[in-house]
């Protein structure tokens, strides 16, 4: 089916290390890929997006990797530091319904002080 | 900049009752989109409004609606509550212009009890 997916329900990193978070998806009309954060009690907080003509896209600490070819979308976070910990959604926009956002399930991130 | 304001943060309410829930975007959006967020089923969209019109909306039985002012400011309601409609009811505002995608930035929840 259609839909926007996580292979790690969570994932619990050393401080300091990096973290690589994945997400696959099926549909190819999608326009942009984003992620986002979600801290206990908060709401979803915006990391960074790509679009899909693009395959890389760097941040502060934060780069994002798109592959068209087998459908996947992966977070990486260098040098992880306790305050990443949270819940990591990743998401895709479809060309012409700019205002959805179709979300995964989201994977948890633990960092070991 | 203001961010996104939800009210009321917390609700509490009897099945069978009806709901509405505010939501008060950046300055200068346009667009406010709903999604509900259950443990089960995570974050699904639910409408979006942009310039007072419903631009798109998801897989929701006809029980929820909402509407947005001319001030973009956005209200959803839920009616006949179920105690399956209880989750976290997230807004989302946006610039929205144009077709593509604009950043999105979110409220802090409504959280919704049914009892």
């Amino acid at each position: 089916g259609e839909s926007v997916g996580l292979h790690l329900p969570t994932l619990s990193v050393q401080e300091g290390d990096n973290s690589i978070i994945n997400c696959a998806y099926s549909n190819s009309a999608s326009d942009y890929f984003i992620w986002y954060k979600q801290e206990s009690g908060k709401g979803p907080q915006f990391i960074i997006d790509i679009r899909s003509n693009m395959d890389k896209r760097q941040g502060q600490r934060v780069t994002v990797l798109l592959n068209k070819t087998v459908k996947h979308l992966s977070l990486q976070i260098a040098a992880t530091q306790p305050g990443d910990s949270a819940v990591y959604f990743c998401a895709e926009n479809r060309r012409g319904s700019q205002g959805n956002l179709i979300f995964g399930k989201g994977t948890k991130l633990s960092v070991k002080p | 900049k203001a961010g996104v304001t939800q009210t009321p943060r917390y609700l509490i309410k009897t099945r069978g009752q009806q709901v509405t829930l505010s939501c008060s975007p950046i300055s200068g959006h346009r667009s406010v989109s709903w999604y509900q967020q259950t443990p089960g089923q995570g974050l699904q969209f639910l409408f979006e409004y942009f310039s007072e019109t419903q631009r798109n909306k998801g897989n929701f039985p006809g029980r929820f609606s909402g509407r947005q002012f001319s001030n973009s400011r956005s209200e959803m309601n839920v009616s006949t509550l179920e105690l399956g409609d209880s989750a976290l009811y997230l807004c989302a505002s946006s610039l929205g212009g144009g077709q593509g995608w604009t950043e999105a930035f979110f409220g802090q929840g409504t959280r919704l009890t049914v009892v």
